[in-house]
């Protein structure tokens, strides 16, 4: 089975613009949540959907939007870009919300020029 | 919200040494998470405990939770365990939250 794809791989963009990433979960698994590593921190939690509907979301501003898809996949949207939106960003797939192991995917980097 | 601490930050190991990771917490939680990532920056789950001591292979986790301390343990290390560990917290339901990582080298 196919683990937890994220796309693009890479991404650079300049400030203003907005950005799309995208990311298909583990089939069977309903819950998705993104998440924001900045070079040398631990990641930070953006969001959770489960059954397409937003379970969670992390102290991010309102340029940042997601969704998630019939099939499970799910998108993350950031608006208006800043420098300080470059990071890592991953995407981890549960079959459910809760103490469930996370399968991550392989991240998109996003450098903001 | 949890406070999630890792030590130590850097650790350079001999090909073969015993090698432990320590993570504290600061609320109790559901679950812990450990997790590895190489320099690609893709993360791999490697245990989710809540209680005692899980083993795979080389690596074993323990988890204190009367002390909201938890262990990752690597035995007969080896330069492919090179990686960043990351230990993630998780209460009841909310998203999971990291420490910011241990980096490991291992040098033949």
């Amino acid at each position: 089975d196919a683990g937890v794809t994220q796309s693009p791989t890479h991404l650079i963009k300049t400030r203003g613009q907005q950005v799309t990433l995208r990311c298909s979960p583990i089939s069977g698994h309903k819950s998705v949540s993104w998440y924001q590593q900045v070079l040398g921190q631990g990641p930070q939690f953006i969001f959770q959907y489960y059954e397409k509907e937003e379970r969670g979301r992390g102290n991010f501003p309102d340029r940042f939007s997601a969704r998630q898809f019939p099939n499970y996949s799910s998108e993350l949207n950031v608006n208006a870009l800043l420098l300080g939106d470059s990071a890592l960003y991953l995407c981890a797939s549960s079959w459910m919300t809760g103490p469930k192991t996370q399968y991550f995917g392989p991240g998109t980097r996003l450098l903001v020029l | 919200k949890n406070e999630v601490e890792q030590s130590p930050q850097n650790l350079t190991a001999q090909e073969g040494e015993f090698i432990t990771i320590n993570c504290s917490y600061s609320v109790g939680i559901s679950a812990l998470h450990w997790l590895q990532q190489h320099p690609g920056g893709g993360i791999v789950s490697l245990f989710m405990l809540s209680s005692g001591k899980k083993k795979h292979g080389r690596l074993i986790a323990t988890i204190n939770i009367q002390e909201k301390h938890s262990s990752l343990h690597i035995t007969a290390s080896h330069p492919r365990d090179s990686a960043v560990y990351i230990c993630a917290v998780m209460s009841g339901n909310t998203p999971l939250v990291f420490g910011k990582g241990t980096r490991l080298s291992v040098i033949a």
